[in-house]
């Protein structure tokens, strides 16, 4: 079974740019997570999709952050204008439903210079 | 709101010494608990977890926690530690009613050295 993945697995990009990161999860799987880790932080949750439907988004940081999930497959995130804060890791989750953020992806690391 | 402490943010041991790394949580209910590490350049990875019932968990690659409620901890341990367990581990609960959301703690990087 092959595990979520996540693309790219880093990207650099200038303050006021625009960059989108995608999760795929693992088949068959409802539930989508996005978590970030900042820096020296813990992994903060940003939402939670069940299929298309955004079922939690109380972590998204602000409005320059859009997260989608088009047909319930694969999720995009979106951050537009990218600031030096936003810098970090983005991880992905998925899980069938009843289990939780159970299967994690390798990360994508953001670099805003 | 829930929370996470992972007190000690860099362990160092020898390998084929015993290891435990501890965390405390504070959290209303009784906690869905979670140990998930991170090797370099992998995801997060589930070590075990402990929803109910025993309150010693046994987990993937040797690991073992124990749920402690009067102490409000789910430290992980292992016995005999291998230059491969070397990583980043993260201590995690869950919120009850569905349990979606997880909260994290800020994670303990262990060094092992020969």
């Amino acid at each position: 079974e092959a595990g979520v993945t996540q693309f790219p697995s880093h990207s650099v990009i200038e303050k006021g740019q625009t960059v989108t990161l995608r999760c795929d999860p693992i088949s068959g799987h409802d539930n989508l997570y996005w978590y970030r880790r900042v820096m020296g932080k813990e992994i903060k949750f940003l939402l939670h999709f069940v299929k298309e439907s955004k079922q939690d988004e109380s972590g998204m940081p602000n409005n320059r952050f859009l997260a989608e999930r088009t047909g319930g497959t694969y999720s995009t995130l979106k951050v537009q204008p990218a600031e030096l804060e936003d810098s970090g890791v983005y991880f992905c989750a998925s899980s069938h439903q009843g289990q939780g953020a159970r299967y994690f992806g390798p990360g994508t690391r953001l670099t805003v210079t | 709101a829930q929370s996470v402490t992972q007190p000690d943010i860099h362990i160092t041991v020898s390998e084929g010494a015993s290891l435990e790394l501890r965390c405390n949580y504070s959290y209303g209910a009784t906690p869905y608990l979670f140990w998930y590490v991170q090797s370099p350049g992998q995801g997060l990875q589930l070590l075990l977890k402990y929803f109910s019932g025993d309150t010693l968990v046994q987990g993937i690659k040797g690991f073992e926690a124990e749920f402690k409620r009067s102490q409000s901890s789910f430290n992980l341990r292992k016995p005999s530690v291998h230059w491969s367990d070397a990583a980043e581990y993260f201590c995690a609960v869950v919120t009850s009613g569905g349990y979606q959301k997880v909260t994290f703690g800020i994670g303990t990087k262990l060094q092992v050295i020969p």
